[in-house]
């Protein structure tokens, strides 16, 4: 069965520390890996990640496809109260990239 | 396990046909939300509903409307389809949000709409 598992399940850390969320996938015919950031409503897209081993950088957030390991990361770095949320991963897979599997999230509190 | 079904995978239809998207959700979820997820885009609201009959405008709700008649199921309705519909449309549901919370939202498997 497809599936995405996303750890941990949730996080408590201080203001400054470094976080790394893992995502593992095991899927059909993998397309691509998105990261999202999930506040109030609408998840808010990170990255998109297709090739191994590129790293994505924007800011102080990072991440990395390692589709060997069949997992990426997502770092966060000097982080932020406003970092605070659940970051969720999800891969497209299938033959026409039809198929969105969803992980359950990392739920992420930066308390000052 | 949450389970978010949506009606069809894949779906091609004619500029100005009617298009329902059915979604359903087996946890008794409150709300519940349509995006659409377009290359480049990322995933963008279009309607979301936190209760029976209850709906409300997302970012992008123009040429879309919603249907919530029974808690389990959220309709996304395309009046008269157009080719920019063309895109992968995800259901997702969540529990209703506690003041100042937020819950992980489920998502259903999307349903990838060709409009020619």
């Amino acid at each position: 069965e497809d599936k995405v598992v996303q750890s941990p399940l949730s996080l408590v850390v201080h203001e400054g520390d470094t976080v790394t969320l893992n995502c593992s996938y095991e899927v059909t015919n993998f397309r691509s890996l998105l990261w999202y950031k999930q506040e109030k409503k609408a998840p808010t897209f990170l990255f998109m990640l297709t090739s191994s081993g590129i790293e994505k950088k924007s800011g102080r957030l990072s991440s990395i496809l390692d589709k060997k390991e069949l997992s990426s990361i997502l770092n966060i770095t000097a982080t932020q109260t406003g970092d605070s949320a659940i970051y969720l991963c999800a891969v497209e897979a299938g033959d026409t990239g039809n198929q969105f599997y969803f992980g359950t999230g990392t739920s992420l509190t930066v308390i000052p | 396990d949450v389970k978010v079904t949506q009606s069809s995978r894949y779906l091609v239809k004619r500029t100005g046909e009617k298009v329902f998207l059915e979604c359903v959700q087996d946890m008794d979820h409150e709300n519940m939300f349509w995006y659409r997820q377009d290359p480049g885009l990322g995933l963008r609201l279009i309607y979301f509903s936190y209760d029976v009959k209850m709906k409300e405008k997302g970012d992008i709700p123009e040429g879309y409307s919603v249907s919530r008649e029974k808690k389990e199921r959220f309709s996304l309705i395309l009046e008269s389809a157009s080719t920019n519909q063309t895109s992968m449309y995800l259901c997702a549901s969540s529990k209703y949000w506690a003041s100042g919370g937020r819950d992980t939202q489920y998502f259903g498997p999307g349903t990838r709409l060709t409009v020619l």
